[in-house]
């Protein structure tokens, strides 16, 4: 079974809207961290927001924030006034304590229109 | 400056050619993972290791070996590549350690990639 799902494969924003790219997780351990990376188009992954299941607030980093809805098992990616460099493809991961794997989603490619 | 390096970054080879893909970190990180990412399948885990001489398989081990004999290195082999193993390479490491509050497992920082063509 997926154990992480990325339900769009691709999206168009205008620039300067913001965009909200879903993930929904699945897991029964208690302890796990959600991970967020960019890949643009030349190939390298760049960790952009960590959110662990304990937290009690919503991960920011700069324009970006962690949508975390823990019993709804979703962990949306949110950025802010999006820019042309962001189009990218973006990748959603999970890592449960007990399981040394990260588990990637198969991603959402991201094309911000000027 | 914390990073993890790959080399070589590209390479084109023929099937049966033995290869190594080095890996080096300068983070002391414990953790090391090696990835291969093809087109609609995102990023599948080969093998990673917890410490020196700790190594274990990931989702797709078939064709490769890794060895972990120092703390900062992880080289990926391919002992005979064949074609469908044609994809893009990364290398990955994190640090293990405890934390001030519940454990979390670490934020893996990677490498930039090795581009593998198998003719």
């Amino acid at each position: 079974a997926q154990k992480i799902t990325q339900t769009q494969p691709g999206m168009f924003v205008q620039e300067k809207e913001a965009v909200t790219l879903d993930c929904t997780y699945d897991t029964s351990d208690p302890s796990y961290g959600l991970f967020w990376y960019k890949q643009p188009s030349s190939g390298e992954m760049i960790f952009l927001i960590y959110q662990g299941s304990y937290d009690q607030q919503n991960a920011t980093e700069g324009r970006y924030s962690l949508n975390f809805q823990k019993a709804r098992k979703s962990a949306n990616l949110v950025i802010s006034a999006s820019q042309l460099g962001d189009s990218a493809m973006y990748f959603c991961a999970m890592r449960e304590v007990t399981n040394y794997q990260l588990i990637w989603g198969a991603g959402t490619k991201l094309i911000i229109k000027p | 400056e914390a990073q993890v390096t790959q080399n070589p970054r590209y390479l084109i080879t023929v099937t049966g050619k033995k290869l190594t893909v080095t890996c080096s970190q300068n983070m002391n990180h414990e953790y090391m993972s090696w990835y291969r990412q093809d087109p609609g399948l995102g990023l599948r885990q080969i093998y990673y290791s917890m410490n020196v001489e700790v190594t274990d398989k990931g989702d797709v081990p078939e064709g490769y070996k890794v060895s972990r004999k120092e703390k900062r290195n992880f080289p990926l082999i391919l002992e005979s590549p064949s074609p469908n193993q044609t994809s893009l390479y990364f290398c990955a490491s994190s640090f293990e350690g405890l934390r001030s509050r519940e454990k979390e497992p670490g934020e893996q920082f990677f490498g930039p990639g090795t581009r593998l063509t198998v003719l």
